[in-house]
């Protein structure tokens, strides 16, 4: 079955310490791969995502995330945090097309001390 | 580009009344746009997949029965929770999709008493 892991469900970095977030796939093939951010109360955020090609993508607010089909991971990293980077981070995997749906990780909750 | 918006944000009802969740694409069409349920600090669980001019496709564990949804055009699609108990209580998320990506509303917490 497919699935995503996200082995860590709270993160606490300081303000200006470097983030990584940890995500593991198990897909049959390469998903589309997709970092969200949900602060509280609201809706989703596309930070990144990954189709194919270059392993490392960049995202908004200074995030990237590399691709490492060898250890089937898509590893979130942000070389210094904010402290308005604090929320749940979602990783997702999903196939092709309109109709194809997501599934997500069990989410990280970063917390940011100044 | 490619916001989606939901009405109402909030929403307290009695239970055993009917609560409509409308999810809109603003500026661009989506034939398929999702529904999700967020129980507090857990992930997103995909409700139903509903596709403009078809039935909605529920997954596993979904009452279809309880939990209706219509996508009568391409902007707009709707969750109708049917004699909502306190145990519906939840965030509720739509999304849209376009090829390869899919765009997420800002959610709607029902409440039932």
């Amino acid at each position: 079955a497919q699935s995503v892991t996200q082995p860590d469900i709270h993160i606490t970095v300081s303000e200006g310490a470097s983030l990584e977030l940890r995500c593991n796939y198990s897909y049959g093939a390469t998903p589309y791969l997709f970092w969200y951010v949900q602060s509280p109360g609201q809706g989703l955020q596309l930070l990144l995502k990954y189709f194919s090609g270059d392993t490392l993508v960049q995202g908004i607010k200074g995030f990237e995330a590399e691709f490492k089909r060898s250890q089937s991971s898509f590893n979130l990293r942000k070389p210094s945090v904010h402290w308005s980077d604090a929320a749940e981070y979602f990783c997702a995997g999903g196939g092709t097309g309109t109709a194809s749906k997501l599934t997500f990780g069990t989410g990280t909750r970063l917390q940011v001390t100044l | 580009g490619a916001v989606v918006s939901q009405h109402p944000s909030r929403v307290i009802c009695k239970s055993g009344t009917s609560v409509k969740i409308e999810c809109r694409s603003l500026d661009f069409q989506a034939t398929t746009m999702f529904w999700y349920r967020q129980f507090p600090k857990q992930s997103l669980m995909l409700m139903a997949t509903s596709n403009e001019g078809s039935k909605a496709t529920y997954e596993q564990g979904v009452e279809k029965d309880k939990f209706l949804i219509n996508h009568a055009s391409l902007t707009l699609s709707t969750l109708t929770v049917t004699s909502a108990h306190p145990e519906d209580s939840s965030f509720y998320i739509c999304s849209a999709s376009v090829p390869n990506e899919q765009f997420f509303g800002p959610g709607t917490r029902l409440t039932v008493l």
